[in-house]
């Protein structure tokens, strides 16, 4: 079936870049998709990219999507302390029909 | 505009207790989903509608209940709430290969 895992933490020092990684199984998503959830709150879509690009840049946010290896990564560039939260991937699947797969979420801890 | 409203932001229940959660989009969107967030398990989908009178199953829908009778409505209602229904639960609204947007969460205890 459907499947989306993420490593569940990253810690960085503010200033540096963050990767976080996912993988997913069904190669038949038409977009993958970056979540933030910031404490307490819902989730706000950061980025995505559609299934035939390789990289999409936006700011200070890089999402690389291979899809042989079937992985995504999310890059910030000179991570910021507002950056701390909870980071979801998530994929759209093979049916046309609004739902997603979500990874269990990286928690990002920047450090000043 | 106020996107997706979900009511009430925090609720206490007691075991057995049946309630209902409500869920409203005003951008016409035709997709609706619920999802339950749980530590270390990300958003497992609960149930979906792809337009008003349309509803299916999601990957964890024990317990729940659900019905579109309107394009704007999603409620999302605990037939008699359990322990293991403690969750925090948003419900999000989507049109086609677009953006979902999701609200602000309901947070449940069932004690």
């Amino acid at each position: 079936g459907e499947d989306v895992e993420q490593s569940l933490f990253l810690s960085v020092r503010e200033g540096d870049s963050s990767v976080i990684n996912c993988t997913y199984t069904d190669s038949s998503s038409t977009y993958l998709y970056w979540y933030k959830q910031e404490p307490g709150a819902g989730l706000q879509l950061l980025t995505y990219i559609f299934s035939n690009m390789d990289m999409k840049q936006d700011q200070r946010l890089t999402v690389l999507l291979n899809k042989k290896d079937k992985h995504l990564s999310l890059r910030i560039a000179d991570t910021q302390t507002g950056d701390s939260a909870i980071y979801f991937c998530a994929e759209d699947g093979s049916s046309n029909t609004g739902k997603l797969i979500f990874g269990q979420g990286t928690t990002l801890q920047v450090k000043p | 505009n106020a996107g997706v409203t979900q009511t009430p932001k925090f609720q206490v229940l007691k075991t057995g207790q049946s309630m209902t959660l409500q869920c409203a989009q005003d951008m016409n969107h035709e997709y609706m989903s619920w999802y339950r967030q749980d530590p270390g398990m990300g958003l497992r989908l609960i149930h979906y509608s792809v337009g008003a009178g349309i509803t299916d199953q999601g990957e964890v829908p024990n317990g729940y209940n659900v019905s579109r009778s309107t394009t704007e409505d999603f409620p999302l209602r605990l037939l008699s709430a359990a322990p293991s229904q403690t969750s925090v639960y948003f419900c999000a609204s989507s049109s086609r290969k677009a953006e979902a947007f999701f609200g602000q969460g309901t947070r449940l205890t069932v004690v």
